[in-house]
């Protein structure tokens, strides 16, 4: 069935630092979502990319879709302790579907 | 945004007893929802698609049986676990779809999590 994985499991970083997480598809995608989940929370939607080689920007963060549709990533400049949590993306293989969720990236922030 | 609430946020329950979960969507109309299970450090599974006035379907694996799902009416789909035991101890979480604003998004609610002793 369809997959989605995601890496690094873990990233510990010290504030300042940069940080990256990846996700590939088994197949293509309609579109991908990325997810924002603080420790004893819920997720928290961040974003949704649609278009081949979409680029989006929200403040310090960057998130791409490939050109295939099958990978995105998610760029985390400068982080800051407030960036703490895991980090999911989730892709749909048709809008309105379900979304399958990778497996995560949780991040650590050192101050 | 849309908003998506649970009820209850937590409960906690004794092994052989059902407990049941309300997903309702505050200011739109959900076309279906979906229902995930998230167990510790672990990502978000997939347990069924519920559709309004359907039959839910279920991800492989998932008794339906025992996840009943219900989806009476475009705002309200409840899960219902029965006969709960401490290995469904869990954070269970659902989502709606629907249109919300300019385009088809899915909203989350903010989880129930489940203790079963």
């Amino acid at each position: 069935g369809q997959q989605v994985m995601q890496i690094p499991q873990y990233q510990h970083v010290q504030e300042g630092e940069d940080f990256t997480t990846y996700c590939n598809s088994s197949t293509t995608l309609s579109n991908i979502q990325w997810y924002k989940q603080r420790p004893g929370g819920h997720p928290v939607f961040l974003i949704q990319l649609v278009k081949s080689g979409e680029v989006k920007k929200q403040k310090r963060l960057t998130f791409q879709f490939g050109e295939a549709k099958k990978n995105s990533s998610l760029h985390i400049t400068a982080t800051q302790t407030t960036d703490v949590g895991t980090y999911f993306c989730a892709g749909q293989r048709n809008q309105g579907g379900k979304l399958i969720f990778g497996q995560g990236t949780e991040l650590s922030v050192k101050p | 945004g849309a908003v998506v609430s649970q009820h209850p946020s937590w409960v906690i329950c004794k092994s052989g007893t059902s407990v049941k979960i309300e997903c309702r969507s505050l200011d739109f109309q959900a076309t279906t929802m979906f229902w995930y299970r998230q167990f510790p450090k672990q990502s978000l599974m997939l347990m069924a698609t519920s559709n309004e006035g359907s039959k839910a379907t279920y991800e492989q694996g998932v008794e339906k049986d025992k996840f009943l799902i219900n989806h009476a009416s475009l705002t309200l789909s409840t899960l219902t676990v029965t006969s709960a035991h401490p290995e469904d101890s869990s954070f269970y979480i659902c989502s709606a779809y629907g249109l919300a604003g300019l385009w088809d998004e899915q909203f989350f609610g903010p989880g129930t999590r489940l203790t079963v002793l």
